[in-house]
């Protein structure tokens, strides 16, 4: 399958300060990947999907202002927690799908976020 | 768009016994289904999946049943192992949309 990894595995930011989180295909050029956040023994949410060279499709209730997705090449799409808060902290998770149709989908790793 | 629920939300048992995780599903577009395996704080990792076309798959100890119908599937895994404790998601995936269940921690005991 493909690999995806994340960077940063875990970041503790101050109230207030931007996170950026990046999302690499490694071996797969990935037109769509998406972004999930996970809390404490519950299930993964969908944030957004992200498009490369569009604008990202957000999820209901995900703020598009606070969380910006930039996805600019193949391989490479970012996640900004902006003006983040202590709510914010969380476990995000990306993946690539197979095809972008009804594939498998791959996940990174994850990046732990805790705001302070 | 897609519900998708799943119980047990917690299952405990014996070593060498067998578990079933069941999950519904609301959009009947919905036409790949896949189990995921998440160990705590690691990514989720894909241990079964089956196709709307087919109605049951089996890859050694672990098998999974599709009723289209009825909208539902589940995850059986037989001669469970302490090494099989872990969070199991289940999904659908309607177009390219996954929507996942709400989870279940499978705890094998020795």
């Amino acid at each position: 399958g493909a690999v995806v990894s994340q960077h940063p595995s875990r970041v503790i930011c101050k109230s207030g300060t931007s996170v950026k989180i990046e999302c690499r295909s490694l071996d797969f050029q990935a037109t769509t990947m998406f972004w999930y956040r996970q809390f404490p023994k519950q299930s993964l949410m969908l944030m957004a999907t992200s498009n490369e060279g569009s604008k990202a499709t957000y999820e209901q209730g995900v703020e598009k202002d606070k969380f910006l997705i930039n996805h600019a090449s193949l391989t490479l799409s970012t996640l900004t927690v902006t003006s983040a808060h202590p709510e914010d902290s969380s476990f995000y998770i990306c993946s690539i799908s197979g095809t972008g149709a009804a594939d498998t989908q791959y996940f990174g790793p994850g990046t732990r976020l805790t705001v302070l | 768009g897609e519900n998708v629920e799943q119980h047990p939300s917690t299952l405990s048992v014996q070593e060498g016994d067998s578990a079933v995780i069941k999950c519904t599903y609301s959009d009947s577009a919905s036409n790949y289904f896949p189990w995921y395996k998440q160990e705590l704080g690691k990514r989720p990792q894909l241990i079964i999946d089956i196709r709307s076309n087919v109605g049951e798959k089996k890859d050694q100890r672990i098998a999974v049943t599709l009723n289209k119908t009825a909208k539902h599937f589940s995850l059986h895994i037989t001669e469970t192992q302490p090494e099989d404790s872990a969070v199991y998601f289940c999904a659908a995936i309607t177009g390219n949309q996954f929507y996942f269940g709400t989870g279940t921690s499978l705890t094998v005991i020795p």
